[in-house]
């Protein structure tokens, strides 16, 4: 069985400082785990994935996430807000196994707002 | 690249009248599409999988007489509510992905939005 859990459903940060949205996961095998970005009126948009390769992943639009098997944690992190990041963030599993096996499992969403 | 689109954006539709929804990836092919649901303020769901050529997977508590999917080719798939009632609106979203591999991407498309009255 997979899961996800946001730890905040929303985050608010000033422009230029840093965002730091958090995500654990539960998984039976080997885990993906995904950060998906929508925008409000837009379709789901793919930051960046893990699978298994380097732990630090390096996305789109400066985001970056680390994969921490101890702490089952891969938390979403930017240096630098910018007004345009303001959206809905989802954190994503797949699991490489099981009845679950290629499908995803969302969590519930950190909306972030970003203040001029 | 991975472009999904779906069709209509939006549609507002009668009771006990049957919508359907096209998705369609435009610039790879799709060896399976997914099918989610979003209500206000809620995560996505994941409503059923389908695999080209072949019958779709539901998950548990979805309705497959209500909610009919037909893969027919690698680039459109399409989700038919049928007989819908105003508890069936919601957002549809689907995506695609090229393998349906655990570690695949998987592109969504802008969604649906589907209004009963």
């Amino acid at each position: 069985a997979q899961s996800v859990t946001q730890l905040d459903s929303h985050v608010s940060v000033s422009e230029g400082t840093p965002v730091l949205l958090r995500c654990n996961y539960s998984s039976s095998y080997s885990p993906s785990l995904f950060w998906y970005v929508q925008h409000p009126n837009k379709g789901l948009q793919l930051l960046l994935k893990y699978t298994s390769a380097a732990t630090l992943v390096k996305g789109i639009n400066g985001f970056e996430a680390e994969f921490k098997k101890s702490e089952t944690s891969f938390h979403l992190t930017k240096p630098s807000a910018h007004m345009s990041d303001a959206a809905e963030y989802f954190c994503v599993v797949s699991d490489a196994g099981g009845t679950s096996y290629g499908k995803l499992t969302f969590g519930q969403g950190t909306i972030l707002t970003v203040h001029p | 690249g991975a472009v999904v689109s779906q069709h209509p954006s939006w549609v507002i539709c009668k009771s006990g009248t049957s919508v359907k929804i096209e998705c369609r990836s435009l610039d790879f092919q799709a060896t399976t599409m997914f099918w989610y649901r979003q209500f206000p303020k809620q995560s996505l769901m994941l409503m059923a999988t389908s695999n080209e050529g072949s019958k779709a997977t539901y998950e548990q508590g979805v309705e497959k007489d209500k909610f009919l999917i037909n893969h027919a080719s690698l680039t459109l798939s399409t989700l038919t509510v049928t007989s819908a009632h105003p508890e069936d609106s919601s957002f549809y979203i689907c995506s695609a992905s090229s393998s349906g591999a655990s570690t695949d991407t998987q592109y969504f498309g802008p969604g649906t939005r589907l209004t009963v009255l």
